[in-house]
């Protein structure tokens, strides 16, 4: 059972919007603004889609955004494209002992 | 750019320890801008942090795992390796290198990923 409870699926058509949440504690979203998220195609290698809650790396389009509230962490895709469809993973840092944490990873899919 | 590359076997036996590599290109392994870490994912399942080191040889451990872990670095090789010992079939995995910011727990430096069956 992963640290970080994420919905198994998630679902919009061409052009719409999605939001994924990432459930949390105290312990590890709620305490600290270090929640990434992760793009994985199948087969490959999770990309880096968000850090810092927000903030997006070089390359990244600004279709995709995240926000936090309390020990809720959402990624939100707008104007969804084909290329979207993957699987989603978020992470936290979760104070020194654990250091981070993983969530259990939501399928997204662009009907 | 800096590319990361694992390599190891891709069977062990129940019992015997894992061991891989990972090569970093294109960088330095001692650049002060990234830890080194290494990320697995059994398949058809989720994530999971092992550990991560510093190129000065600090190093940080998965609680659940840190009893079977050890991660090491080799600065002349630019390289860094994992060794997981006492296996079982949920080890079973894809073993992925990563680079990153390990305080602010993200990884943007990923390898292809290996996977390593634990099969007798």
């Amino acid at each position: 059972q992963s640290a970080l409870t994420q919905p198994p699926s998630a679902s919009g058509s061409p052009g719409q919007s999605v939001t994924v949440s990432c459930t949390g504690t105290s312990s590890d979203v709620g305490s600290y603004n270090y929640v990434s998220w992760y793009q994985q195609h199948p087969g490959k290698a999770p990309k880096l889609m968000i850090y810092e809650v927000s903030k997006r790396p070089s390359g990244v389009p600004d279709r995709f955004s995240g926000s936090k509230s309390g020990n809720t962490a959402s990624l939100t895709v707008s104007g969804l494209q084909a290329e979207d469809e993957a699987d989603y993973y978020c992470s936290s840092y979760a104070g020194i002992n654990t250091l981070g944490v993983f969530g259990g990873g939501t399928k997204l899919t662009v009907l | 750019q800096v590319q990361l590359q694992e390599s190891g076997p891709g069977l062990v036996k129940p019992s015997e320890t894992l061991s891989l590599t990972c090569t970093v290109s294109g960088g330095s392994i001692t650049s002060s801008s990234y830890y080194w870490g290494w990320i697995r994912q059994p398949p058809g399942k989720g994530l999971e942090w092992i550990g991560s080191i510093y190129y000065s040889g600090s190093t940080y451990y998965n609680p659940s795992l840190k009893s079977r872990v050890t991660i090491s670095v080799d600065t002349p090789k630019n390289q860094f390796s994992l060794k997981l010992s006492s296996v079982t079939a949920a080890d079973t995995a894809v073993y992925y290198c990563g680079g990153g910011q390990l305080w602010l727990f993200y990884f943007d430096l990923w390898g292809r990923g290996t996977l390593v069956t634990v099969s007798s």
